[in-house]
């Protein structure tokens, strides 16, 4: 079990370029979420999925769009990287939504310039 | 005012030192409340869910005030394993597009 898997690791951008950042987890989870952390605010909420087919915003999701492409999959989009995007952002799996323990994926440092 | 604040740190402690952090909530309405642990450039994992009743597991406390709005986590006998950050989460409701509130974490250093 890989559990939850993100590509790329690092990426730079320059302002105005897009990205997708992948997500794929194996634990059969129904619900999945991408944040971001910046140093002194925690980790931030952009979007989530609660099950297969749907998805909703969460905290921080201007700049942001996302996909649940099948249960496995949730990718995220930047459509045109700002500085202010510069970030690790982490994907995150769980059961249920409303379950006790999300599993993180390694995390994607994104820099733009 | 942040929903949910931790004292960011960084604690140095010696090893086998007890070490205890609180974290506040401003939602009276937070459901359910849960500590995770973050190593350097790693991501958060799971260290314990914080029950009304108060939760031990082995060197790992965990206490819920909620009529001061706070959760706390003791740690005993500290081991040099233990330096981490320590994020506090508060799970706020089903009715709230932003469920799930992170703490910026608290630091915590142990020293040989």
């Amino acid at each position: 079990n890989a559990g939850v898997t993100q590509t790329p690791k690092f990426q730079v951008l320059k302002t105005g370029q897009s990205m997708t950042l992948q997500c794929a987890q194996d634990m059969n989870h129904n619900s999945m979420y991408w944040y971001r952390q910046d140093p002194g605010m925690g980790l931030r909420l952009i979007y989530y999925s609660a099950s297969e087919g749907t998805t909703d915003k969460g905290e921080v999701p201007n700049g942001y769009n996302v996909s649940r492409l099948n249960k496995r999959e949730f990718s995220l989009r930047l459509e045109s990287a700002a500085p202010s995007q510069t970030s690790v952002y982490f994907c995150a799996s769980s059961e249920v939504q409303e379950d006790n323990e999300q599993f993180f994926g390694p995390g994607t440092r994104l820099t733009v310039l | 005012r942040k929903e949910v604040e931790q004292d960011p740190g960084p604690f140095n402690v010696p090893e086998g030192a007890t070490v205890a952090f609180n974290c506040t909530y401003s939602n009276s309405a937070s459901q359910s409340f849960f500590w995770y642990r973050q190593d350097c450039r790693k991501e958060p994992k799971l260290l314990m869910s914080v029950y009304s009743s108060g939760n031990e597991d082995g060197r790992f406390t965990a206490q819920l005030n909620r009529a001061s709005q706070y959760i706390s986590l003791l740690i005993r006998d500290s081991k040099l394993s233990d330096s981490a950050t320590y994020l506090c989460v508060v799970f706020r409701g089903y009715s709230s597009a932003s469920k799930i509130i992170f703490g910026s974490g608290t630091r915590l250093s142990i020293r040989p």
